[in-house]
């Protein structure tokens, strides 16, 4: 079946540090990938997507590759700030219906 | 515009107790989810909507959960009786349509605590 595989949190940085976050996929057919970053108490945002192989999602400075030779998803940032504490959930839109599975999400914890 | 609306934030009730949720999707989306999200896990699909009718229920337990969506706009979740194990943030998601490419924006969710 579908499934999604998130390397394990917490990740704690300093300021400025680079970020990468694995993510790799199992499915049939050709999903979409997504990133979606949520903050404490709140709910998630979408943070970037990528919808076919070798297409490149970026947004504030994050951004990932769909791998589909190496079934991948990282999320990778160059420098990364106190304000990108959150827990980021890596997610595989079915191409039957639309629903998203996650995998089970990466703490970010950033120091000043 | 205005972002996905789900009431209330919090709820703490004790086992065998029944709570329900609330969720007004993002004006126009036609395609609504509720997803359970369990401490420390991602969230998990418990049942999709399309207008007014159900597309997936298939992890639902329907024993104790239902769900409707009855003019095709807002939805709620009902949990009778809850057990212990459905401690969890439920998040009701919305979408322009049921398909994989499309983003889906997600509500604050509700935490519940069961006692």
């Amino acid at each position: 079946g579908n499934s999604v595989t998130q390397m394990e949190g917490p990740v704690t940085l300093s300021e400025e540090a680079f970020l990468t976050i694995n993510c790799t996929y199992t499915a049939t057919g050709y999903p979409s990938l997504f990133w979606y970053v949520q903050y404490p108490g709140e709910g998630l945002q979408l943070l970037l997507k990528a919808t076919k192989a070798d297409d490149k999602g970026s947004n504030k400075g994050f951004e990932a590759t769909y791998r589909k030779e190496t079934t991948s998803f990282h999320l990778e940032k160059g420098s990364v700030q106190v304000s990108d504490s959150a827990v980021y959930f890596c997610a595989l839109g079915h191409n039957q219906g639309g629903k998203l599975i996650f995998g089970q999400g990466t703490e970010l914890s950033v120091k000043p | 515009e205005a972002g996905v609306a789900q009431s209330p934030r919090y709820k703490i009730i004790e086992k065998r107790q029944s709570v329900a949720f609330w969720c007004n999707p993002i004006s126009g989306h036609a395609t609504l989810y509720w997803y359970q999200q369990i401490l420390g896990q991602g969230p998990k699909l418990l049942i999709q909507f399309q207008n007014n009718g159900v597309v997936d229920d298939s992890q639902l337990p329907k024993d104790r959960f239902s769900a409707e969506r009855l003019k095709g706009v807002d939805s709620t979740l009902k949990i009778q009786p809850a057990k212990l194990e459905d401690s969890a943030v439920y998040l009701c998601a919305s979408s322009l349509e049921a398909a994989g490419s499309q983003p889906q924006h997600f509500g604050d969710g509700t935490r519940l605590s069961i006692l």
